[in-house]
């Protein structure tokens, strides 16, 4: 079962604008991770940001985290149209033996040239 | 690019047979995962190998097996496939100990006809 929700699910905006992306989920967390995937292809690690930190930033990325309503937002500032992709924010509350990501299902983001 | 391989990239079969898919793991990492994404979904933890054992598994049947190899290359069997067994299926490695992030393969598609 999917922890996490996604809103939108599907955003579209020209190149140059700013694209956010809001992840909710469930349960405690030691991390939550946000990635993002190329048609139907592999993931790709953009950013974690930890249970204990509320903002992280990476180039043109910035993540938030808010443990007291579950949530979490991504903001991609000044989007290209290499960004266009499903990205996906995943929850890690492994407390020992296996690390399980719990994925959302996902947000299909379209920059339009 | 990852480092993380799979093959073979696409599967056709039928129900009932059985399957194989295979993952190669970024070099230094002791860690595997199984993930399979139905279309328009976010990836579902099958499990994880460390050191040739399964040490945790998601919500799937017993005829979703796996095996991790001294050289961390890895498999993933399904028997008595189903149609919907249909997916992409994804590994991904880490190194316990390490970051928290995983590193995704391309992906092998799988339809089940």
């Amino acid at each position: 079962s999917q922890q996490g929700e996604e809103d939108p699910q599907a955003l579209s905006i020209q190149e140059g604008e700013n694209a956010t992306m809001n992840c909710s989920y469930k349960t405690s967390i030691n991390n939550l991770q946000w990635y993002r995937q190329n048609s139907g292809r592999g993931l790709v690690h953009l950013i974690l940001i930890r249970s204990n930190e509320r903002e992280k930033h990476s180039g043109r990325l910035r993540v938030t985290l808010d443990t007291s309503k579950k949530s979490s937002s991504l903001l991609i500032t000044a989007s290209r149209a290499a960004d266009t992709a499903s990205y996906f924010c995943a929850t890690d509350a492994s407390r020992k033996g296996a690390q399980k990501l719990v994925f959302g299902q996902g947000t299909r983001l379209t920059i339009n040239p | 690019e990852t480092g993380v391989t799979q093959s073979p990239t696409h599967l056709i079969k039928t129900r009932g047979q059985q399957v194989t898919l295979r993952c190669s793991s970024q070099s230094g990492h002791n860690t595997v995962s199984w993930y399979q994404q139905a279309l328009g979904q976010g990836p579902q933890f099958i499990f994880q190998y460390y050191r040739e054992e399964e040490n945790g598994r998601g919500n799937f049947p017993p005829r979703f097996s796996g095996l991790q190899f001294p050289n961390y290359s890895s498999e993933l069997n399904v028997n008595a496939l189903e149609l919907d067994d249909s997916a992409l299926y994804l590994c991904a490695s880490r190194s316990l100990g390490g970051s928290y992030e995983q590193y995704f393969g391309p992906g092998t598609r799988l339809t089940v006809t």
